[in-house]
């Protein structure tokens, strides 16, 4: 059974800091990878979708890297603004299966 | 266009009763997906329909749980006899196929709370 954990579970940084959030998954055979934004009472919001085959994705100041062979994905945000708090879940899709982190709380402090 | 919406947005009920969710999936959108998101994990899945037929319903925790699609489109996940522990955020996914690579997209979800 796939298993997805995500590191750390909590981040409190200052504005204007570069991060990185971590993904680890057990098993190497998914279709893709995505990483969704949650804000706090509503639903997701798809950031990046990485395919099996690529190894990276970038959406302005969001960059998200997949390593398959070695279950891994990492998630950098650049510059980072008060209104990126929000918790940030992962997700691999094994065949329409697709199963989630527990996700990173982001904090940004102004 | 519109988004995926769910209705009601929170629902209170007693141990023991029935209730029912909706999920409106974007229009055109084929598959559809029900999660359960407990306080502070990630959401996990029950069921995904293609068209009117449930393609996978390996995630329903047990048969008080079941789901519907009769025409395609509007969903709606049936609980019988709640319990505590079926609190939770209930969302609900389309995308436009089942295809790899294809998008899911949220809706806001509902909140159940049985007490």
């Amino acid at each position: 059974k796939q298993e997805v954990t995500q590191i750390p579970a909590a981040l409190s940084v200052p504005e204007g800091e570069n991060l990185v959030l971590n993904c680890s998954f057990t098993d190497s055979a998914i279709y893709n990878l995505q990483w969704f934004r949650q804000d706090p009472g509503k639903g997701l919001t798809s950031l990046l979708l990485i395919q099996s085959s690529q190894r990276e994705q970038t959406s302005g100041r969001l960059n998200a890297s997949l390593d398959k062979s070695s279950g891994r994905s990492t998630l950098y945000i650049a510059a980072s603004q008060p209104g990126d708090s929000a918790t940030y879940l992962c997700a691999v899709d094994n065949n329409n299966d697709m199963r989630f982190g527990a996700g990173t709380r982001l904090t940004v402090k102004p | 266009g519109a988004g995926v919406s769910q209705t009601p947005s929170n629902k209170v009920t007693e141990k023991g009763k029935y209730v029912e969710l909706r999920c409106d999936p974007i229009s055109g959108h084929t598959a559809l997906y029900w999660y359960r998101q407990s306080l502070g994990q990630g959401p996990e899945f029950l069921i995904y329909f293609q068209g009117t037929g449930a393609a996978d319903d390996s995630g329903l925790p047990n048969d008080r749980f079941f789901a519907v699609r009769p025409e395609g489109s509007v969903s709606t996940l049936k609980i019988q006899r709640t319990e505590r522990g079926d609190s939770a955020v209930y969302l609900c996914a389309s995308s436009l196929t089942t295809g790899r690579g294809e998008t899911q997209y949220f809706g806001p979800g509902t909140r159940l709370l049985v007490l």
